[in-house]
C-alpha cells in the first residue's frame, strides 16, 4: 500500500533555483524520511524528521513536517545539475510495535538544467 | 569497504524459470528487505527479515520466496508463479537502533 504520495510527479528547474517537493501520507507516523535515487541506482538516505519535529536542516536540504495535515516538504536550495534524481518520501508508520517497515511514495523526478 | 552488494546487475531469464537474486551486506545489520520497483513507481515491499532464520511477507510476496540462513545474506527467488517478474529489484538493510535503510545498487531482471 502506498502511504506517501509525492507532489509534483516531475519538476524541471534551472541550476541555482530552489526545488520544493511535497509528500502527503495517511496514517500516524514515527518518522518520515527522504531518499534520493539516481537513474538505475539504489536509494540513498538524505534526511529523517521525527513526528515531534517541525523542521530539520542538512546542508542545502530543509525538511518540514506538519503532522496535523499529514504532510512534509523537502526543499533543495541553490540546486545543481548533480541534484538531478528521483526523490522519495518514506514513512515509518506508528504501529505500537517495532516492525520497522517503511512505506515509500512514487517519487518526484527532479531535473536541474545547467 | 562496508556496504550492500547485489548481483548480478542485469539478469535475463526465460518465462517459466525460477531465478535467485543475491544480496549480501557486511554492515552487521540485523534487518534486511527486498523491494520491487516498476518504471515511474515507488518501492513495494516483497519480504523482510529482522533476524536470522526469520522473515515476513511484505505487500507483494506472491510468487517470491526468501531465506535468511546467515546474517549477511538474504537471497530472493523469483518463481515461475510470479506473473510479471520483469522489474528492478532492490535490497536494503537496517541496523539495530537505526531508522534509515541502506540500499544496494539493484538488479534489473528481464523475463521474456
Amino acid at each position: 500500500s502506498q502511504q506517501g504520495e509525492e507532489d509534483p510527479q516531475a519538476l524541471s528547474i534551472q541550476e541555482g533555483e530552489n526545488a520544493t517537493m511535497n509528500c502527503s501520507y495517511k496514517t500516524s507516523i514515527n518518522n518520515l524520511q527522504w531518499y534520493r535515487q539516481n537513474s538505475g541506482r539504489g536509494l540513498v538516505h538524505l534526511i529523517l524528521i521525527r513526528s515531534n519535529e517541525r523542521e530539520k536542516h542538512s546542508g542545502r536540504l530543509r525538511v518540514t513536517l506538519d503532522t496535523s495535515k499529514k504532510s512534509s516538504s523537502l526543499l533543495i536550495t541553490a540546486s545543481r545539475a548533480a541534484d538531478t534524481a528521483s526523490y522519495f518520501c518514506a514513512t515509518d508508520p506508528y504501529s505500537g510495535g517495532s516492525n520497522y517497515k517503511l512505506t515509500f511514495g512514487k517519487g518526484t523526478l527532479l531535473t536541474v538544467n545547467p | 569497504d562496508g556496504g550492500i552488494t547485489q548481483s548480478p546487475k542485469y539478469l535475463f531469464r526465460k518465462e517459466g524459470q525460477n531465478v535467485t537474486l543475491s544480496c549480501e551486506q557486511n554492515l552487521n545489520h540485523d534487518a534486511m528487505y527486498w523491494y520491487r520497483q516498476d518504471p515511474g513507481q515507488g518501492l513495494r515491499l516483497i519480504y523482510y527479515s529482522q533476524i536470522v532464520n526469520d522473515f515476513q511477507k511484505g505487500d507483494i510476496a506472491e510468487g517470491y520466496s526468501v531465506s535468511r540462513e546467515k546474517k549477511e545474506s538474504f537471497p530472493l527467488t523469483v518463481t515461475s508463479a510470479q506473473k510479471n517478474p520483469t522489474a528492478f529489484y532492490l535490497c536494503a538493510s537496517r541496523g539495530q537502533g537505526l531508522n534509515e535503510q541502506y540500499f544496494g545498487p539493484g538488479t534489473r531482471l528481464t523475463v521474456t
